[in-house]
């Protein structure tokens, strides 16, 4: 059973365009974050969503919008695509506990190349 | 803004050889630590985590964790090609909600 899941893998699309990132965790937890990481491996947060509620937006230009349809779904839409954009963008999920012992799994990725 | 520093490396070691991979960090107040490992073209997975001064073994891993120095170091002794990968350190943001990582450091296993 997969974790967490991310469509689609690849994503290959002309500058300008419109396009989503969809996301889905069957651990039952109750935190998803999207990560982007660049071309030289870096791995920044994005976004972070607690019960469909958005906890983090870090500074990340306003065509990139997140949603949570429920606890199991985060959803990435990116307006007006640049060459920019081209990452790996990255879902995880996470249950949150006071103890504050991590348990962030990560999904497979969604490699986005903008041309 | 917290901040991780590591080597990016590559740092290669023969087989059978311990590797010492370092990590550095801004905020004194950090109280967790982590190493994600991640292969090429996956995603990253926690390997280890700390959260007590001292040393912390699992296997052929340890997390060293030196707060006065804001240090936190793992070592994977007996080294194997299958290690080769990127090591990434990270510690949870100021609100504990998302973790901050490093730029990661890159393995190489020689047979």
């Amino acid at each position: 059973d997969t974790a967490v899941s991310q469509t689609p893998k690849y994503l290959v699309t002309q500058m300008g365009n419109d396009k989503s990132i969809k996301c889905e965790q069957n651990l039952g937890h109750d935190t998803m974050y999207w990560y982007k990481q660049d071309s030289k491996k870096f791995l920044k947060i994005m976004f972070s969503y607690n019960n469909k509620e958005l906890i983090i937006n870090e500074t990340v230009p306003n065509r990139f919008s997140p949603k949570s349809p429920d606890k199991a779904h985060l959803n990435l839409h990116i307006n007006s695509l640049e060459l920019g954009d081209s990452a790996v963008y990255f879902c995880a999920s996470r249950l949150t506990i006071s103890t504050g012992e991590e348990n962030q799994y990560f999904g497979p990725g969604t490699r986005l190349l903008v041309l | 803004q917290k901040e991780v520093e590591q080597n990016s490396g590559p740092l290669s070691v023969p087989e059978g050889a311990i590797a010492s991979l370092n990590c550095t960090y801004s905020d004194r107040g950090s109280q967790s630590f982590f190493w994600y490992r991640q292969y090429s073209g996956k995603s990253p997975e926690l390997i280890m985590s700390i959260y007590s001064n001292g040393d912390k073994e699992d296997g052929r891993f340890t997390a060293q964790l030196n707060k006065a120095s804001q240090y936190v170091s793992l070592l994977i002794r007996d080294s194997q090609p299958s290690d080769s990968a990127t090591y990434l350190c990270a510690v949870p943001n100021q609100a504990g909600t998302a973790l901050i990582f490093g730029k990661g450091t890159t393995l190489s296993v020689s047979s």
